[in-house]
This record gives structure tokens, C-alpha cells and sequence, in this order.
């Protein structure tokens, strides 16, 4: 079945520096592939998501990048800030599997001041 | 609108017992997934529904099971709990059958002693 890998596990990055998370996935069918920003105590929020049929997208510092050739997809977050500290997870969704999402092992990136 | 609501958000219990979670999906979303959290296997699938039908269902044993009512108002029930159900237990609903994107709830932290 599907398998997505997340690397890093933890990134530490200085304020108004950009981190970088990759993750791969296995089923060349996936066609949607969001991700999420889990703090302390709450649910994975959605902050960003790209389907198949897009390179590329953008929401005001957070950008996403999908290679489907290479089944690998990056998150981009810029000029990061102490809020941003938390951790990500990247998913992908396949029809071959009914539906479901299947997430990444999670990244914590925390933000020094 | 309001988010996806789970209650209770904490719940203690002791091997043996069984359990019911709620969770009340977003106003007009009709399907529900269930996932569950921990620290070793991250986040995994345990079902999800649509229209009171279960559709599709993750790799756990039958002690785990779910329902959804008219109102879209979805209930997972764990039986004959044990130390390894201790995890975090999300819900998150989405508007239609095949609708890939998915708001999650704040979950339910579930200790089993």
C-alpha cells in the first residue's frame, strides 16, 4: 500500500531564516497531497494543499512543490517566525486506498527568536 | 462555521473497560474519519463514513469500531481496552464522498491504565 516518508524528523532554524520539509510517497496514483500544523494540545490544522495537476502553490509564506515524476512533494516556509514552531505533517491521498489519507511520520520545527 | 467537536477531550480508563468517543463533523460535511495518534506509529487511519455506511477501514482489530447517524454525527467505540489503545484520537470531517480535504477536530486523549 501507500508509504509516505518525512525527512526531517526535527528542524531548529533561526527567526527569518526558511526551512525545508521533503516528503516521498510510493503509489503513483496519490493525487492530493496536503499538509498540516499540529501545536501542543490541538488537532492537525490544514495550512496548505496541492493536487496532482499543479507544480506549485503559494499562500503568502508558505509554498508548496509537487515532482511527480520523482513522487516527492516539499513544504517552503519563509521568513519564519517563532509561531511556526510546531510540528508538520505531510499526507497524501490515493483512490487506491479508498480515500484515506496517508500521513508522514511528522517533522517538529521549532523557531529561535 | 463551526470546527469538527470531540468530546470528551480527555478520558481515563483501565484495561479491560471500553470506551465511546463523539465527534460532530463541520455543519453540512458528511463524511467523518477516524485516526488515531501516538508517539511511535504517528497518525493512522481507522475508518471512515458516509451517508451512516462505513466506506472504507484501517488495519485494526475488530475491538475498534464506529457508526455514523443521520446527522452526521460519527461515534468510535474501543472494546476490551488495552495499554496500547493509550493514544490520541482524532476525527476529521470532510463534505463529500471522495472529497479529499479533511478538518480535523481537537481529539481525544485517551489513557489506559
Amino acid at each position: 500500500g501507500e508509504n509516505v516518508e518525512q525527512h526531517p524528523s526535527t528542524l531548529s532554524v533561526q527567526e527569518g531564516d526558511s526551512a525545508v520539509i521533503k516528503c516521498t510517497y510510493s503509489d503513483s496514483a496519490s493525487n492530493y497531497f496536503p499538509w498540516y500544523k499540529q501545536e501542543l494540545g490541538k488537532g492537525p490544522q490544514l495550512i496548505i494543499d496541492i493536487r496532482s495537476n499543479v507544480g506549485e502553490k503559494k499562500d503568502q509564506r508558505i509554498a508548496v512543490t509537487l515532482n511527480k515524476t520523482a513522487k516527492h512533494f516539499s513544504l517552503h516556509i519563509t521568513e519564519t517566525q517563532p509561531e511556526d514552531s510546531a510540528v508538520y505533517f505531510c499526507a497524501a491521498h490515493s483512490y487506491n486506498q479508498g480515500g484515506k489519507l496517508i500521513f508522514g511520520q511528522g517533522t517538529e520545527l521549532s523557531v529561535k527568536p | 462555521k463551526a470546527g469538527v467537536t470531540q468530546t470528551p477531550r480527555y478520558l481515563i480508563k483501565t484495561r479491560g473497560q471500553q470506551v465511546t468517543l463523539s465527534c460532530s463533523p463541520i455543519s453540512g460535511h458528511r463524511s467523518v474519519s477516524w485516526y488515531q495518534q501516538t508517539p511511535g506509529q504517528g497518525l493512522q487511519f481507522l475508518f471512515e463514513y458516509f451517508s451512516e455506511t462505513q466506506r472504507n477501514k484501517g488495519n485494526f482489530p475488530g475491538r475498534f469500531s464506529g457508526r455514523q447517524f443521520s446527522n452526521s454525527r460519527s461515534e468510535m467505540n474501543v472494546s476490551t481496552l488495552e495499554l496500547g489503545d493509550s493514544a490520541l484520537y482524532l476525527c476529521a470531517s470532510s463534505s463529500d464522498r471522495g472529497q479529499e480535504t479533511q478538518y480535523f477536530g481537537p481529539g481525544t486523549r485517551l489513557l489506559v491504565l
